[in-house]
């Protein structure tokens, strides 16, 4: 049964400074890996996909790599923003089936 | 991309009522996923549902507390019964679409039973 781990699970960085989040997975074998922003009491925001043949994606400020082989994913988010404060979840599939999730980074940015 | 709404967006409810949270895509879906979460937790799947046959529950949810409909391919309701304030959660419908296979979800819908 795949499992999904995000350390840590919280974070506080000042305004500016550039954070890693972190995502492993316990099977390898997995075919999409999602990573999603979630505002509090709110629903799910997309930010990059990686599929499992690729090894990063980029978007803006926002880069996430991924290694299949040791089942770990990194979310790179540059001169972080107090409007970056959110929780940041990390989700993986196989095929066609749904996603499972890890529990999330709590991230906050203080100006 | 499928753009997901869902009705309601919040609801309080008495114990010992049901609720029919309503899901709406806009285009044709195969596979459309319904998940809860928890407060302070993070999402667990409660079903896959696909047209035309009968919900796929996940392990620890049954079809009489969370019965789902899936009429077409663009709509699908899940109705939370005989509530409790453990079902107190975000509910989020979720589809799976595009040429890889990236998950949208609906905005959720906000319980919280009395």
């Amino acid at each position: 049964k795949q499992e999904v781990t995000q350390i840590p699970a919280a974070l506080s960085v000042p305004e500016g400074e550039n954070l890693v989040l972190n995502c492993s997975f316990t099977d390898s074998a997995i075919y999409n890996l999602q990573w999603f922003r979630q505002d509090p009491g709110k629903g799910l925001t997309s930010l990059l996909l990686i599929q499992s043949s690729q090894r990063e994606q980029t978007s803006g400020r926002l880069n996430a790599s991924l290694d299949k082989s040791s089942g770990r994913s990194t979310l790179y988010i540059a001169a972080s923003q107090p409007g970056d404060s959110a929780t940041y979840l990390c989700a993986v599939n196989s095929g066609n089936t749904p996603l499972v999730f890890g529990k999330g980074t709590r991230l906050s940015v203080i100006a | 991309s499928a753009v997901i709404s869902q009705k309601p967006s919040r609801d309080i409810c008495q114990r010992g009522t049901s609720l029919t949270i309503q899901c709406q895509v806009d285009s044709q879906v195969t596979m459309m996923f319904w998940y809860r979460q928890q407060p302070g937790q993070s999402l667990t799947l409660i079903a896959t549902a696909n047209q035309g046959s009968e919900a796929t529950y996940e392990s620890g949810f049954v079809i009489d507390k969370f019965p789902i409909s899936r009429p077409n391919l663009t709509f699908s309701t899940l109705t939370v019964s005989n509530m409790s304030p453990e079902d107190s959660s975000i509910y989020l419908c979720s589809v799976s679409g595009g040429a890889v296979g990236e998950q949208y979800f609906g905005p959720g819908t906000r319980l919280t039973v009395t």
